[in-house]
């Protein structure tokens, strides 16, 4: 059964620091890993998607890597800013299944 | 292009009520997922449409709860009888098609159940 799971839990940064958040998923049968940020209340934004056979991909500030045979993924971001501040999520979908398995977040805090 | 549109985006019940959310997907997009995010919790799958199909529901509750994707309309997510357990957000996502692209999700509809 695939889990996933996402450290830290919340982190707190200040403001232009660079920072990593952590993905780990137990079955390395994926199609594909998605990336996601969610404000307080709000839907979820597509940030990233690293298909299986891909290494990382990359949009302005952000990074995210794959490593499929470890079951790992970092999502990069560089010079934070307050507006970074959202939980972010990474959800991968096993293959031959039309579902995505989430993590419980990274609550990220940037301040000022 | 309007992306995912759900509707309503807050609903609110009354214990034994039934509640309908609504999903339209994006156009040309042919395939329709549900998710619920509990209170502190994270997304958990519910349900995989197509038209007038249901492709895998492992994740839906086996009481109370339904899904539909019609060949005309919008998807729609039923709870009968809600309990105020039943009191989440529920998000839809859709995709072109069952290849490994990625989904693009609506803004949710927030169920409460008083």
């Amino acid at each position: 059964k695939q889990e996933v799971t996402q450290i830290p839990a919340a982190l707190s940064v200040p403001e232009g620091e660079n920072l990593v958040l952590n993905c780990s998923f137990t079955d390395s049968a994926i199609y594909n890993l998605q990336w996601f940020r969610q404000d307080p209340g709000k839907g979820l934004t597509s940030l990233l998607l690293i298909q299986s056979s891909q290494r990382e991909q990359t949009s302005g500030r952000l990074n995210a890597s794959l490593d499929k045979s470890s079951g790992r993924s970092t999502l990069y971001i560089a010079a934070s800013q307050p507006g970074d501040s959202a939980t972010y999520l990474c959800a991968v979908r096993p293959s031959n299944t039309g579902k995505l398995i989430f993590g419980q977040g990274t609550t990220l805090q940037v301040k000022p | 292009n309007a992306g995912v549109m759900q509707n309503p985006r807050h609903l609110v019940r009354r214990r034994g009520q039934e509640a309908r959310l609504r999903c339209s997907p994006m156009k040309g997009h042919s395939h329709v997922y549900w998710y619920r995010q509990l209170p502190e919790e994270g997304l958990k799958f519910m349900v995989y449409l197509q038209k007038e199909n249901i492709i895998d529901e492992s994740g839906m509750p086996k009481e109370r709860f339904s899904a539909e994707f019609p060949k005309e309309g919008p998807s729609i997510l039923r709870i009968q009888q809600v309990v105020r357990g039943d009191s989440a957000a529920y998000f839809c996502a859709s995709s072109p098609s069952d290849s490994p692209g990625g989904y693009t999700f609506g803004s949710g509809t927030r169920l409460t159940v008083v």
